[in-house]
């Protein structure tokens, strides 16, 4: 089974910090990564996604890396604003398993 | 612009009682997914459909918990008898394809 690990589980940064999430798991064989956003009480909201053939993807402030033999993933803010806290959750779509495996998130908390 | 709407939003029961549970997943859109959140699991997928038909189910307690999709319009979740330990938050999910989801708002369930 696909085991996916978020570390650290909750981050406090002063905002304009630039920051660095990162994402760990277990089996190679994915299809891709995806990194998610969700806002408390809301659902989860695709911010970046990575085919397994691809090394990073950037949206904005945004930058996602994925080095898929040694099974990592981390995902860059640049700046960070006091909008961007939320809890930040990745997933991979592994190989012939048909569905997505998520971690338990990392809680972001960027004070203004 | 389009989204996947879940009803309903909150719901609080007492343990024996059944639940049912919405989802209006994006038009066009042939498959859909449920998963359970949880604190100490995170996301889990419970059951997927494509094309209105059950894929997999293998996430989900079979003796108590059904779903299905009586149209391409809406799926349905139920627990009966629903347990305090079904507390959690369900999101439906809809995509073309596996890969790329998009979750709805989710539904809050409390069992007492």
């Amino acid at each position: 089974k696909q085991e996916v690990t978020q570390i650290p589980a909750a981050l406090s940064v002063p905002e304009g910090e630039n920051l660095v999430l990162n994402c760990s798991f277990t089996d190679s064989a994915i299809y891709n990564l995806q990194w998610f956003r969700q806002d408390p009480g809301k659902g989860l909201t695709s911010l970046l996604l990575i085919q397994s053939s691809q090394r990073e993807q950037t949206s904005g402030r945004l930058n996602a890396s994925l080095d898929k033999s040694s099974g990592r993933s981390t995902l860059y803010i640049a700046a960070s604003q006091p909008g961007d806290s939320a809890t930040y959750l990745c997933a991979v779509f592994k190989t012939g398993a048909n569905n997505l495996f998520f971690g338990t998130g990392t809680r972001l908390t960027v004070i203004p | 612009d389009a989204r996947v709407t879940q009803t309903p939003r909150h719901k609080v029961t007492e343990m024996g009682q059944e639940v049912t549970m919405r989802c209006q997943p994006i038009l066009g859109h042939n498959t859909v997914f449920w998963y359970r959140q949880t604190m100490m699991q995170g996301l889990e997928l419970l059951a997927y459909f494509r094309n209105r038909a059950p894929l997999d189910d293998s996430g989900m307690p079979k003796d108590r918990f059904s779903a299905e999709m009586p149209d391409a319009t809406l799926a349905t979740l139920k627990i009966q008898p629903s347990e305090p330990r079904d507390s959690a938050v369900y999101f439906c999910a809809s995509g073309l394809v596996l890969e790329t989801q998009y979750f709805g708002p989710g539904t809050r369930l409390l069992v007492l």
